[in-house]
């Protein structure tokens, strides 16, 4: 079985530019997650996605962050403009999950992109 | 606000001793606890996990037990291995919400010596 794919695995980018991370979940995983992880801290959850529909993106900061899941499968995360504090791994992970469901799954994550904002 | 504390930034541990990791929860509403493994340049690895209906959970060399009434996990590594290097993550869930999203603590770098 395929993991969790994610692309590109390292970006380096100027203040106040622009970013895009893909991440293809594993096959029939109906749940998708963005996570941003600072150095020292442990991941933090930025969107949740069950099929195409958001179930939480309560911390995502929606002034420079957007994401998206087109037809419940690969998904997207932008950051405009970028800022020097965005500097992090961003990690997208999935689970076959299923809001309202009981019993719990854990969740597969990919490998990351690290990017550097200077 | 930090919900989940893993207040051992490190650990380092001789081969084929006990490596003991800890970590401290606030939110009484949590109720399904996992641990994550992560190598350098990787994604977090699934572990081991316990609902908060046990108070232990045994997978081979790996037991995690639960003390709800002081909100703290540890995770027992016996015997520790050089591979089991890595940063290990706690994490919860809120079951009150049922979406399956995790809070993490910050992580334990764990270095196990030959």
């Amino acid at each position: 079985e395929a993991g969790v794919a994610q692309s590109p695995r390292y970006k380096i980018i100027e203040k106040r530019q622009s970013v895009a991370f893909w991440c293809n979940p594993i096959s029939g995983h109906a749940t998708l997650y963005w996570y941003q992880q600072i150095l020292g801290q442990g991941p933090k959850l930025l969107i949740q996605f069950q099929n195409n529909g958001v179930v939480d993106d309560s911390q995502l900061p929606k002034d420079r962050f957007s994401a998206e899941r087109l037809k419940g499968v690969d998904s997207t995360l932008k950051i405009q403009p970028a800022k020097l504090e965005d500097s992090a791994v961003y990690l997208c992970a999935s689970s076959p999950r299923r809001k309202g469901h009981a019993l719990s799954y854990e969740q597969y994550f990919g490998p990351g992109t690290r990017l550097t904002v200077t | 606000d930090q919900q989940v504390k893993q207040n051992s930034p490190s650990l380092s541990v001789q081969e084929g001793r006990i490596s003991i990791l800890n970590c401290d929860y606030t939110n009484s509403m949590f109720d399904y606890f996992l641990w994550y493994k992560k190598y350098p340049a990787e994604g977090p690895t699934f572990l081991i996990s316990i609902s908060s209906i046990k108070d232990k959970n045994e997978d081979g060399r790996f037991t995690v037990f639960l003390n709800k009434s002081a909100k703290h996990l540890s995770l027992h590594i016996v015997p520790s291995q050089p591979g089991d290097s890595a940063v290990y993550f706690c994490a919860a869930e809120d079951g009150s919400s049922n979406t399956g999203k995790l809070i993490f603590g910050q992580g334990t770098t764990l270095q196990v010596k030959p």
